[in-house]
């Protein structure tokens, strides 16, 4: 059981846009940033969003990320076949921990 | 390029001992801190350990009073000695940068990990 919750996994057509959700706690999201991962098949996760909204180097404007309270949402437009992956949120926890969310697996059909 | 390459992993019988390694390059590994991250076969990521550049030092309870994280920066070197081992920590191990210019905890570079097997 993870501290933070994702859905397990979403879905949308090629173009279309789609969020993914990440429930936390005061503990955690409510109290710092959310940092999004993306992680293809067989390969290292890779950083797609800190400090709740920024985007590292590289990592297109299609990806977005925002923050209420306790609860963090990232979203990815124009979707394309190349996004299929399992993307996960991570904050830290006043446990002096990083806490990450189960994973949500995204499939483009 | 930065790089980071983990090495050590391998197959271990249950209540041995594992040390894994980290070596970065194309980067001063000394101006950031460091973690390691698992993810068990078919499971989620999971946070590990982490070390700042001064030596701060932080653990999941998973893994509290059995692991030990440490870093030589003269080798540019992250290691996790694994101490007490279980089936439940075979996993893939990641080594992580942490910069400290984020405000918070983010990983930016991740290496391509290592596979240690906790089986007898």
């Amino acid at each position: 059981q993870s501290v933070l919750t994702q859905p397990p996994s979403v879905s949308a057509a090629p173009g279309q846009k789609v969020t993914i959700s990440c429930s936390g706690s005061s503990s955690n999201i409510g109290n710092d940033y959310v940092s999004w991962y993306q992680q293809l098949p067989g390969t290292a996760p890779k950083l797609l969003i800190y400090e709740n909204n920024k985007r590292p180097s590289g990592i297109p404007d299609r990806f977005s990320g925002s923050k209420s309270g306790t609860s963090a949402t990232l979203g990815i437009t124009g979707l394309q076949t190349g996004d299929e992956a399992d993307y996960y949120c991570a904050t830290w926890d006043s446990s002096l921990s990083v806490v990450f969310g189960g994973g949500t697996k995204l499939t483009v059909v | 390029e930065v790089q980071l390459v983990e090495s050590g992993g391998g197959l271990v019988q249950p209540g041995g001992s594992l040390r894994l390694s980290c070596a970065a390059s194309g980067f001063t590994f000394s101006s950031y801190s460091m973690n390691w991250v698992r993810q068990a076969p078919g499971k989620g990521l999971e946070w590990v350990s982490y070390i700042s550049r001064s030596s701060t030092i932080y653990y999941a309870d998973s893994v509290k009073g059995r692991f030990t994280i440490s870093r030589d920066n003269a080798k540019n070197s992250l290691y996790l000695q694994m101490n007490s081992l279980r089936a439940e920590d075979t996993a893939v191990y990641y080594c992580a940068r942490e910069p400290d210019y984020y405000e918070s905890s983010s990983f930016d570079y991740w290496g391509q990990g290592t596979l240690v097997t906790v089986s007898s």
